[in-house]
């Protein structure tokens, strides 16, 4: 089976860098992607790590261990239309089988 | 170009009645997913779609819950004798195929179907 854990909520302040952390035991694991689903509105994707290591893009950044089951999404000069759900997703062996976590909800503060 | 669509956007039922929820995704992408996102919680896969393959259904919650995928891209979900546990948001995403090796594809998905089952 999956299990994921990410933490229910986070606040941060307008410019700050915040991480959010996921956890995740898989039977089988071809790679991981992280979501954002603004209140309302359908998930998006915002990167896919297979190997270990950070990958960045832009204020957005992902790092994977697959040894320590274990991935952070790393954002960066946070802007208030960064206040969404962030979703972790495993992806088993089967290579299309995505889980989501139940998504850590971002409150940007001024 | 064109993103992923689904209708209704919103579909208030009865408890008992039958829904279809349709999903039209990117043309080109051969693989379909259906999940469904309670309230506070996160995305529960129900069933894929790849080409011509036979649909992995192991995600479908109960034999009221049946998809299917018309020349390999509109799809209709439809969930029989409606419950008011089946509320929830029913989302649609689609994708290129899976290579299978170290690489996937991103989802990309619809705006989703709210049901509501009084």
């Amino acid at each position: 089976g999956q299990n994921i854990d990410q933490p229910t909520e986070m606040t941060a302040t307008e410019g700050a860098i915040v991480q959010i952390n996921c956890t995740y035991q898989t039977s089988g694991f071809n790679g991981l992607f992280w979501y954002q689903q603004h209140a309302g509105e359908a998930p998006t994707f915002l990167s896919y790590n297979v190997l270990d290591g950070l990958e960045e893009k832009g204020r957005f950044s992902s790092f994977l261990s697959r040894s320590k089951g274990y991935s952070y999404l790393l954002l960066k000069e946070l802007q208030m239309k960064d206040s969404a759900s962030y979703l972790c997703a495993p992806e088993g062996a089967g290579s299309y089988q995505l889980t989501f976590g139940k998504g850590t909800k971002l409150s940007v503060i001024p | 170009g064109a993103g992923v669509s689904q209708s209704p956007s919103n579909k208030v039922t009865e408890k008992g009645k039958d829904v279809e929820l349709r999903c039209d995704p990117i043309s080109g992408h051969t693989a379909l997913y259906w999940y469904r996102q309670s309230l506070g919680q996160g995305l529960e896969f129900l069933i894929y779609f790849q080409g011509n393959s036979a649909p992995d259904k192991s995600g479908l919650p109960s034999d009221r819950f049946s998809a299917e995928r018309t020349g390999g891209s509109v799809s209709t979900l439809t969930i029989q004798r409606t419950q008011q546990e089946d509320s929830a948001v029913y989302l649609c995403a689609s994708s290129l195929p899976a290579s299978g090796g170290v690489s996937s594809y991103e989802q990309y998905f619809g705006p989703g179907t709210r049901l509501t089952v009084t």
